[in-house]
C-alpha cells in the first residue's frame, strides 16, 4: 500500500522558477527520503530527513518535515531543463521495518 | 565503482510463464530489496534479502518468490504470471540490513505480460 501522498500529482515550470512538491504519509516514522526517478528508470536518492530534524538543504534542494502534521515538502530552486522527472518521497518506519513506503510521485516538467 | 545491475532490460511473457530477474548489488553491498513500479504509481516493496535471508516480505501473493547467493547477487522470481504483474521491477542494494539509509537502484527490468 502507499504511505505518502505527493501533491501536486504533476507541476510545470519554466526554468529558472522554483519548484516545491509536498508528500502527506499516515504513520510515524524514523525517517523520511526523496527520491528522483527519469523516465521510468532506476529511481536515485536525493536526501534524507531524520524525524528529529526539520529542515535540511542539499545544494539547490531543501527539504523540511513537520511530524505534527506528517507532512514534507522538497524545494528546488533554480530548476534547470535537466530536473524533469518524477519525485518520489519515501517513508521508513523504524525498528520492526524492512522497507521503504513510497507515494505514487510528482511529475515535473521544466521548460526551457 | 558499478551500480547494482539488473538483468534482462526488458522481457515479454505469456500469462501462466514463469520468470526470473536477476540483480547484482553493488560491491560490500549485502542488502537487496525488490520493488514492484506499476506504470503511473510509486514502487512497493516485495522483500529484503539479507545474509542470504529473507528479512522482509511486502504484500504479494505466493506467487512472488526470491533469493539471495552467496556473492549478494539475488533473484525474483515470479510463477504463473497474470496480466497485472506488468510492471518495472526495480532492485535495490544497501550497505547492511537496515533500509533506514539510502537505496542504491539499479535500472529496473521492465516485464510486460501478454
Amino acid at each position: 500500500s502507499q504511505q505518502g501522498e505527493e501533491d501536486p500529482q504533476a507541476l510545470s515550470i519554466q526554468e529558472g522558477e522554483n519548484a516545491t512538491m509536498n508528500c502527506s504519509y499516515k504513520t510515524s516514522i524514523n525517517n523520511l527520503q526523496w527520491y528522483r526517478q527519469n523516465s521510468g528508470r532506476g529511481l536515485v536518492h536525493l536526501i534524507l530527513i531524520r524525524s528529529n530534524e526539520r529542515e535540511k538543504h542539499s545544494g539547490r534542494l531543501r527539504v523540511t518535515l513537520d511530524t505534527s502534521k506528517k507532512s514534507s515538502s522538497l524545494l528546488i530552486t533554480a530548476s534547470r531543463a535537466a530536473d524533469t522527472a518524477s519525485y518520489f518521497c519515501a517513508t521508513f518506519e523504524g525498528a520492526g521495518s524492512y522497507q521503504l513506503t513510497f507515494g505514487k510521485g510528482t511529475k515535473l516538467s521544466v521548460i526551457p | 565503482d558499478a551500480g547494482v545491475t539488473q538483468s534482462p532490460t526488458h522481457l515479454i511473457k505469456t500469462r501462466g510463464q514463469q520468470v526470473t530477474l536477476r540483480c547484482s548489488p553493488i560491491s560490500g553491498h549485502k542488502s537487496v530489496s525488490w520493488y514492484q513500479q506499476v506504470l503511473g504509481q510509486g514502487p512497493q516493496f516485495i522483500f529484503q534479502y539479507y545474509e542470504k535471508e529473507e528479512r522482509g516480505r511486502g504484500n504479494f501473493p505466493d506467487r512472488f518468490s526470491a533469493r539471495q547467493f552467496p556473492n549478494y547477487s539475488s533473484e525474483l522470481n515470479v510463477n504463473a504470471l497474470l496480466l497485472g504483474d506488468s510492471a518495472l521491477y526495480l532492485c535495490a542494494s544497501s550497505p547492511g540490513l537496515a533500509v533506514s539509509y539510502e537505496q542504491y537502484f539499479g535500472p529496473g527490468t521492465r516485464l510486460t505480460v501478454t
